[in-house]
């Protein structure tokens, strides 16, 4: 499986846009790149996900290189409930089966000051 | 409100204890999975089903086991086999539909070995 590597931990200013970064340089073609948040003892919550092409949803931004060898999840205007960790993952093929597992890492933790 | 609800919160077990954690999702999803989340690590995959009386092992199977009797419900029994059971326990699910909203996490049952 291709790995990801993100920095450990972050900090954001409040209503701030915060640019959370992940190195995939072994990605293959067809794998898509996902991310996801998790919340202290909470489950990881899904954020956005892409192949190619940027991807807007109302939750955040996903910029990826045009080299695919790097992407970048952008949240607009950081609030306090945005502090959690944030996993980038890469997995073989779309959705749709349970043979596309994801493979978590430890993710970047963000912290958000008012 | 459809989701996953894992139960239950918190569990405390001897050592030698079998014990089982229940997820139950109305999401109509078929596949469905079980994590175990270390602290300070990314989330483990330790089984998957994909489809009602199937299921396969994950990484992390050993000491585990698990049935899919019915399509909503996917309990994960912690044997006394396994020889370091306390984690986060997280269930999750997907349907056809990942394309657009990618997995469901339930809020997770963090079990102690006492």
């Amino acid at each position: 499986d291709a790995k990801t590597t993100q920095p450990n931990s972050m900090e954001s200013n409040e209503e701030e846009p915060v640019h959370l970064p992940c190195n995939h340089s072994t990605i293959s073609g067809t794998d898509y790149i996902h991310w996801y948040r998790q919340l202290p003892s909470q489950g990881p919550e899904y954020v956005i996900h892409g192949l190619t092409s940027n991807v807007n949803n109302r939750m955040a931004s996903l910029a990826i290189a045009e080299d695919r060898k790097s992407s970048t999840l952008i949240l607009h205007r950081a609030t306090l409930r945005d502090a959690a960790v944030y996993y980038c993952i890469l997995s073989g093929g779309n959705y749709g089966g349970a043979t596309n597992k994801l493979i978590f890492g430890t993710g970047t933790l963000l912290a958000v000051q008012p | 409100d459809g989701g996953i609800t894992q139960s239950p919160k918190y569990l405390f077990r001897k050592e030698g204890q079998n014990v089982t954690l229940s997820c139950e999702q109305n999401l109509n999803h078929d596949a469905m999975y079980w994590y175990r989340q270390d602290p300070g690590q990314g989330l483990r995959l330790i089984y998957y089903s994909q489809i009602v009386n199937d299921f396969q092992k994950g990484d992390i199977a050993e000491g585990y086991s698990v049935s899919r009797e019915k399509k909503e419900s996917f309990p994960l029994t912690v044997t006394s086999a396994q020889k370091n059971p306390t984690a986060f326990y997280l269930c999750a699910s997907i349907g056809a539909e990942g394309l657009d909203y990618g997995y469901t996490f339930g809020s997770g049952t963090r079990l102690t070995v006492v």
